[in-house]
């Protein structure tokens, strides 16, 4: 039972540029979250997913995109990296009260 | 959901009990009151929560007032392992979590 795994651990990206961050999680919970964390800040919700084929704006959504096509994974869509992206990316899944966090993805644009 | 109000820092003694306050004054009766850990850059993680009343398990123990305007998180025996911030946080049934500052704990030996 591996929880929640997200890839990858780190990257650094050129303005512009695109990538996907990965999540998945194999509790076989409904919920699903995106946040973002700044340094020294606490966490914004970027996107959440209630269940597959359900997604729905956070506090933070602007320069994202999500789907949920399983119950299982819900990637995050950067498509024209910015500076202001750069953060800390922390995916999570809950059944109902309690989160499962991931480790984080450590992005950098430059 | 409702808004909260935690010290930005606090320092406890290793081996002693740690007591982190929580004031969510605009809390309403179907929220529920949630804390969380952060050590270091890792995710956060799950400690307890509660409605009403007093709860504990085998990481500590959670009290709320009367009137749910506060609450404190105690660590019984703190050790150095337990340095982290540490976020109380008020939700209600849309299961969206949102975090503030929370509070600074430094375990000192």
């Amino acid at each position: 039972n591996a929880g929640v795994t997200q890839t990858p651990k780190f990257r650094i990206l050129k303005i512009g540029q695109s990538m996907t961050l990965q999540c998945t999680q194999d509790m076989n919970h409904n919920y699903m979250y995106w946040y973002r964390q700044d340094p020294g800040m606490g966490l914004k919700l970027i996107y959440y997913s209630v269940g597959a084929g359900i997604t729905d704006k956070g506090e933070v959504p602007n320069g994202y995109n999500v789907s949920r096509s399983t119950t299982e994974d819900f990637p995050l869509r950067l498509e024209l990296a910015a500076p202001s992206q750069t953060s800390v990316y922390f995916c999570a899944s809950s059944l109902s009260r309690d989160y499962t966090f991931g480790s984080g993805t450590r992005l950098t644009v430059v | 959901d409702a808004k909260t109000t935690q010290p930005p820092s606090m320092d406890c003694a290793e081996g002693r009990a740690a007591n982190l306050p929580c004031n969510h004054s605009t809390i309403s009766g179907n929220e529920y009151v949630y804390w969380y850990r952060q050590i270091h850059s890792q995710g956060p993680q799950y400690i307890i929560h509660g409605l009403k009343n007093n709860e504990t398990n085998e990481m500590a123990s959670l009290i709320i007032t009367e009137d749910r305007k506060s609450s404190t998180l105690i660590l019984p025996h703190a050790t150095l392992r337990d340095t982290a911030v540490y976020y109380c946080i008020v939700r209600d049934d849309d299961y969206k979590l949102s975090f503030g500052a929370g509070t600074t704990v430094t375990v000192r030996a």
